[in-house]
């Protein structure tokens, strides 16, 4: 594809209920990031993918994140049980190979928790 | 846990001035440094990546150094162009992780 893309662009739900964000990375990247950004400050990592198993997830804050990205491109960062602190930009980046490639990031879903 | 500063958060300069964003980090044990521009309520845009065995990488009006050692990078940015005004980050690569610092917001003067 031509650049990441991310759905939805923004998404408001209440507390306590679950929501899903997808990303589209670019065709061909085997490498998939995503990222939590607050306002005013820089990005956040969360996880790590290197095709459809995640190489490094420590950036998960507990265990209601998930993510999964089950035949290597599309990915799908998964939130149960949402909290207002969970507000956020979320954006999702890919890079051709790894960790030592250009990343790529799509234009992020802005969460909002009531 | 590797930090990263960026000074200053905010500049604003006149058009046609060259300029020099800074960015430092605690931990020199890096692979690459990236420089990224995100303009308001848009995802991040990739400017330059320095490997850790680069010392600099030139993009048109675009230098990035590197002094690994010193846990330092610049973006020096020559002939300022009000298109450039955006925030600017830096985000350092420690194997799978990135961190990245708060960012400069540029602003340039017409």
């Amino acid at each position: 594809g031509a650049g990441v893309s991310q759905t939805p662009s923004n998404k408001v739900t209440e507390k306590g209920k679950y929501v899903e964000l997808r990303c589209d990375p670019i065709s061909g990247h085997t490498a998939l990031y995503w990222y939590r950004q607050s306002l005013g400050q820089g990005p956040e990592f969360l996880i790590y993918f290197q095709g459809t198993g995640a190489a490094d997830d420590s950036g998960l804050p507990n265990d209601r994140f998930f993510a999964v990205r089950p035949e290597g491109s599309v990915s799908t960062l998964k939130i149960q049980r949402t909290e207002r602190g969970d507000s956020a930009v979320y954006l999702c980046a890919s890079s051709l190979t790894g960790p030592y490639d250009t990343q790529y990031f799509g234009p992020g879903t802005r969460l909002t928790v009531l | 846990k590797q930090e990263v500063t960026q000074i200053p958060a905010a500049l604003s300069v006149p058009e046609g001035e060259n300029l020099v964003l800074n960015c430092s980090f605690t931990d020199s044990a890096i692979y690459n440094l990236q420089w990224f521009r995100q303009d308001p309520g848009k995802g991040l845009t990739s400017l330059l990546l320095i490997q850790s065995s680069q010392r600099e990488q030139t993009s048109g009006r675009l230098n990035a150094s590197l002094d690994k050692s010193s846990g330092r990078s610049t973006l020096y940015i020559a002939a300022s162009q009000p298109g450039d005004s955006a925030t600017y980050l830096c985000a350092v690569n420690t194997g799978n992780q990135f961190y990245f610092g708060t960012g400069t917001s540029l602003t340039v003067i017409p």
